[in-house]
């Protein structure tokens, strides 16, 4: 366990439904990652919050995606409309700021969109 | 831009016998490389990094990983697997953002089994 969690672990969805995910990371780290993983490849970064502030978003994360950190702690994945393309492995991860420490990653949360 | 290649799909070894998974980088400026360990179902954890100074790096579970900058490589070794060892392995290198702060670029993953 890194200390870093996320919920649901498991999400099955409809097409065109939308989800949500959370990221709970750990206390005292101010920077918070978003990475998709789908079968057979390494993680892919999506967007990067240093406390509250979205400081990145991929071109992988479509209009149908927002992310949000409220008060710097928590953070929130949208998909709206889900596709069948988004069934993947969500991953969250924080890290504090100093250079070059690394990023702790939470157990994910797997979406398959039916 | 930064990369990260790990040219094996799968590496088989057997139990108590060295094992070796290769990383190789593509980056400007300074590299920090990273391997990582998952388990089916599970987040990533962190094994090892290399930041600056020796190029052999120690790291959890009796895990090392030799930087050659020469041959831009990182290849992660272990003396003696353990078939609990048997897990996908990521070596993943970073990369600077253009709105300040950094992100990882990983590599596609190389799946370790070790047999009895």
């Amino acid at each position: 366990d890194t200390g870093v969690s996320q919920d649901p672990r498991h999400k099955i969805t409809k097409r065109g439904q939308n989800v949500t995910f959370r990221c709970d990371p750990i206390s005292e780290h101010n920077r918070l990652y978003w990475y998709r993983q789908t079968l057979g490849q390494g993680p892919e970064f999506l967007t990067y919050f240093q406390n509250e502030a979205q400081l990145e978003k991929s071109r992988l994360l479509s209009d149908r995606f927002s992310a949000e950190r409220p008060k710097g702690s928590f953070s929130t994945l949208e998909i709206q409309r889900t596709e069948q393309g988004d069934s993947a492995m969500y991953l969250c991860a924080s890290k504090p700021g100093q250079a070059g420490n690394e990023q702790f990653f939470g157990p994910g949360t797997r979406l398959t969109v039916l | 831009a930064q990369s990260v290649a790990q040219p094996e799909d799968q590496v088989n070894v057997a139990e108590g016998n060295p094992l070796t998974v290769k990383c190789t980088y593509s980056v400007s400026g300074n590299p920090y490389l990273f391997w990582y360990v998952q388990y089916p179902n599970r987040g990533l954890q962190f094994l090892l990094k290399y930041i600056t100074g020796d190029n052999l790096v120690k790291g959890s579970y009796g895990f090392e990983a030799e930087f050659n900058k020469s041959q831009t490589s990182f290849h992660l070794k272990k003396p003696s697997a353990l078939v609990s060892d048997s897990a996908l392995y990521f070596c993943a290198v970073r990369a600077l953002l253009t709105g300040g702060g950094n992100k990882l670029t990983f590599g596609t993953g190389t799946q370790l089994k070790v047999e009895l």
